[in-house]
């Protein structure tokens, strides 16, 4: 069975640093795009990037370009999402996903990391 | 970049028909996507290539895509089938290839 698992809820505070966890397994980690999905409290979904692992190349939204950091480190089957310096405004349900680029489909989910940022 | 519009909100009564629209520039031309989301719940896949089921999804979800729609049918709504719907198409000419429609709450009545 496919299946991504993300790690845990974080609560932090404004101007901290957060790099948040998607583990793949059933399947070969470094042959499929591996992205994020952001969704804020009662909002849609809005992608925000993708990494091929078997080589690295990284993809991302203009609106998350040089606010988010997406790394993976295909020993593991890990894919991360990476924050320097968080603002309240990234308090968001964030989920992985594996990207099937052949077919265009996004297909499974993980069960979603929720990021909340206050002071 | 590419646009995809769907309606906020549809509702309708247990036992009828949805249809959940998404919008585009020539939308017939690309592969469309959908997923529904409950509440609470990761997004799940429900229709890919305009009209195909994965394995599992109840044959009363369907698709089909034309001209500028695309459109989510959904047959003998039942309670269960009450989410949030999203359209999603893949372009492969764009380096952020993924947009998403906006979401559209189907209310079972």
């Amino acid at each position: 069975e496919v299946q991504l698992v993300q790690s845990g809820a974080e609560v932090k505070k404004p101007g901290e640093s957060l790099k948040i966890s998607c583990k793949g397994s059933g399947y070969s980690f470094t042959s499929y795009w591996i992205g994020w999905v952001r969704q804020m409290p009662g909002k849609g979904l809005e992608w925000m990037g993708i990494i091929y692992p078997g080589d690295s190349d990284t993809r991302y939204s203009p609106s998350f370009q040089g606010q988010v950091t997406i790394s993976a480190d295909k020993s593991i089957s890990t894919a991360y999402l990476q924050w320097s310096s968080l603002k309240a405004s990234d308090t968001a349900m964030y989920y992985c996903a594996r990207h099937l680029a052949a077919a265009g489909t996004i297909d499974p989910w993980g069960q979603g990391t929720l990021v909340t940022v206050s002071s | 970049s590419y646009v995809l519009t769907q309606p906020p909100s549809v509702s309708v009564a247990p036992g009828k028909t949805a249809r959940i629209t998404c919008g585009g520039n020539n939308i017939g031309s690309k592969s469309v996507h959908w997923y529904q989301q409950k509440p609470g719940q990761a997004p799940v896949l429900v229709i890919y290539y305009d009209s195909d089921r994965p394995s599992g999804i109840p044959e009363r979800f369907s698709g089909s895509n034309s001209g500028n729609t695309a459109t989510l049918t959904i047959s003998r709504v039942e309670a269960g089938d009450e989410a949030d719907y999203y359209c999603q198409v893949w372009d492969s000419s764009s380096d952020h290839p993924v947009v998403f429609g906006g979401g559209t709450k189907l209310t079972v009545l």
